[in-house]
C-alpha cells in the first residue's frame, strides 16, 4: 500500500524544472508532500485535499488526480536549497503511508 | 512557538533490552504520530495518539507500544530489542486527529542503534 514515486532520483542544474510523481493503489483522499534533507527531519511542503483544496508552499505547486490516484509535485526554477529527498504521503484506513521517496540533487 | 522535541537524540542498546523514547509536540497540538525510518523500508507509520488514546496503528509487532499524557507529550517503548529495530524514530505532531488531513510537524528524531 506504499505509494510509488518516480523518478527514484534526479539531478538538476540550478534553474531547471522537475516533476515528481506519486501513485497509489488505493483511493486518495489527500496527498501530502514532504522534503527531507540528509540527517534532518522531514519538512512539510504541501497538502492536497480531495475536492481541490490545497495548502502549502508558495514556490512549489502540485496536482492531485483523484481518478488516477496520482499526484505530481512541480519544482520550477530549482535552487540549490531544493536538494533532498521528497516523499509523498497518503492516508488509507487508519494508517499513513509515505511513498518510496525521490532523491533530488541540484548542482550549480 | 517551539518545535517538536525528541529525547534522547541518540541511543545505543543491546539485543533483548527495552527502550523508551520521548516526544513533546508543538504547544496546542493534540495529535502525536510515530514513524520508523530505515534505509530498506523507508518511513513507516507506527501509531497515532490523540487525547491520550491510541487512535491508529501501523503494522508493527506488539513489542512496539506507546502512550500519551494529558499534556500531549508521548512516549514510545520498544521491548525485547532486535537488531532490525535499529532505525531513526521520528515523531510528528498535528493539531487534529487523523494524519491524512492535517499538516504534520516532525521532530529531529531519535537514532537508535541495537548491537
Amino acid at each position: 500500500q506504499q505509494p510509488v514515486q518516480s523518478p527514484q532520483a534526479v539531478i538538476l542544474r540550478e534553474g531547471e524544472d522537475a516533476v515528481i510523481n506519486c501513485s497509489s493503489s488505493k483511493a486518495l483522499y489527500s496527498v501530502h508532500w514532504y522534503r527531507q534533507k540528509h540527517g534532518e527531519a522531514p519538512v512539510f511542503l504541501m497538502i492536497l485535499l480531495k475536492g481541490g483544496e490545497q495548502k502549502g508552499h508558495e514556490k512549489i505547486s502540485a496536482s492531485f488526480n483523484e481518478k488516477k490516484q496520482q499526484s505530481s509535485l512541480y519544482l520550477t526554477a530549482s535552487q540549490l536549497s531544493y536538494s533532498g529527498t521528497y516523499f509523498c504521503g497518503t492516508s488509507a484506513g487508519n494508517q499513513f503511508y509515505f511513498g518510496t521517496g525521490t532523491s533530488l540533487t541540484v548542482i550549480p | 512557538k517551539a518545535g517538536v522535541t525528541q529525547t534522547p537524540r541518540y541511543l545505543i542498546k543491546t539485543r533483548g533490552q527495552q527502550v523508551t523514547l520521548s516526544c513533546s509536540p508543538i504547544s496546542g497540538h493534540r495529535s502525536v504520530s510515530w514513524y520508523q525510518q530505515t534505509p530498506g523500508q523507508g518511513l513507516q507509520f507506527l501509531f497515532e495518539y490523540f487525547s491520550e488514546t491510541q487512535r491508529n496503528k501501523g503494522n508493527f509487532p506488539g513489542r512496539f507500544s506507546g502512550r500519551q499524557f494529558s499534556n500531549s507529550r508521548s512516549e514510545m517503548n520498544v521491548s525485547t530489542l532486535e537488531l532490525g529495530d535499529s532505525a531513526l524514530y521520528l515523531c510528528a505532531s498535528s493539531q487534529r486527529l487523523g494524519t491524512g488531513s492535517d499538516t504534520q510537524y516532525f521532530g529531529p528524531g531519535t537514532r537508535l542503534t541495537v548491537l
